[in-house]
């Protein structure tokens, strides 16, 4: 069954450092997402991605973000300097098609803990 | 702003069954999805409503009421592996801005 596949499952950073998270959704999707989980905490919307460009983001996604889609299937996500409230589960989704569609599939997550 | 509540903890023993529920307040509204989600996991996805009424799926089943903001996840025959936080999330936008609930920590005895 087709999936959706992130790296780095863990990465430990210093404040200030930039990261970048790194989805491969499934093959026939068209939209993609970024969401976050801080630990113990509701899952929260960053962004949506269409069309190589973002549809939508939420006001966490400010300007230290940025998503790509560098080459057809890799989809990232750029924090350019990162700070301790960062620490999180970060989850790529995506969907074949955006509206009135059912079933997000969300990757295994990348846990960032920023030191 | 967008707000979502539903329970925190729930407890049910093995066979039963048990309803959660789910109150939403939000901006606009394209879509309501329930989600599992394990300790240390990736939600999957349970069930989608965008119209009123009940979607069943095997031993899941989910109701949604636009007109209350109100919608439940009804599992049936609970099975420890059923031992789980359960996600009520919101789509709202066109464009797929969802907002997503504390999650309800399902555990289940024997």
């Amino acid at each position: 069954e087709p999936e959706v596949t992130q790296t780095p499952s863990h990465q430990v950073t210093q404040m200030g450092q930039e990261v970048i998270l790194r989805c491969v959704p499934i093959s026939n999707h068209l939209y993609f997402y970024w969401y976050r989980q801080i630990l113990g905490q509701k899952v929260e919307f960053l962004v949506s991605f269409y069309n190589n460009e973002i549809s939508e983001k939420s006001e966490i996604f400010d300007d230290q973000f940025s998503v790509e889609r560098p080459d057809g299937s890799n989809f990232t996500l750029k924090i350019r300097s990162t700070k301790l409230e960062d620490s999180a589960m970060y989850f790529c989704a995506s969907t074949r098609t955006g509206v009135n569609t059912g079933e997000l599939f969300f990757g295994e997550g990348s846990r960032l803990t920023v030191l | 702003g967008q707000n979502i509540d539903q329970p925190t903890e729930m407890t049910a023993t093995e066979g039963a069954i048990v309803q959660i529920n789910c109150t939403y307040q939000t901006s606009g509204f394209n879509g309501l999805f329930w989600y599992q989600q394990h300790a240390g996991e990736a939600p999957t996805f349970l069930s989608y409503n965008v119209l009123d009424g009940l979607e069943e799926k095997g031993r899941f089943s989910s109701f949604l009421s636009r007109s209350k903001g109100y919608s439940y996840l009804l599992l049936k025959e609970l099975q420890m592996k059923d031992s789980a936080s359960y996600l009520c999330a919101v789509r709202y936008t066109n464009a797929g801005k969802s907002t997503f609930g504390d999650g309800t920590t399902l555990t289940v005895k024997p």
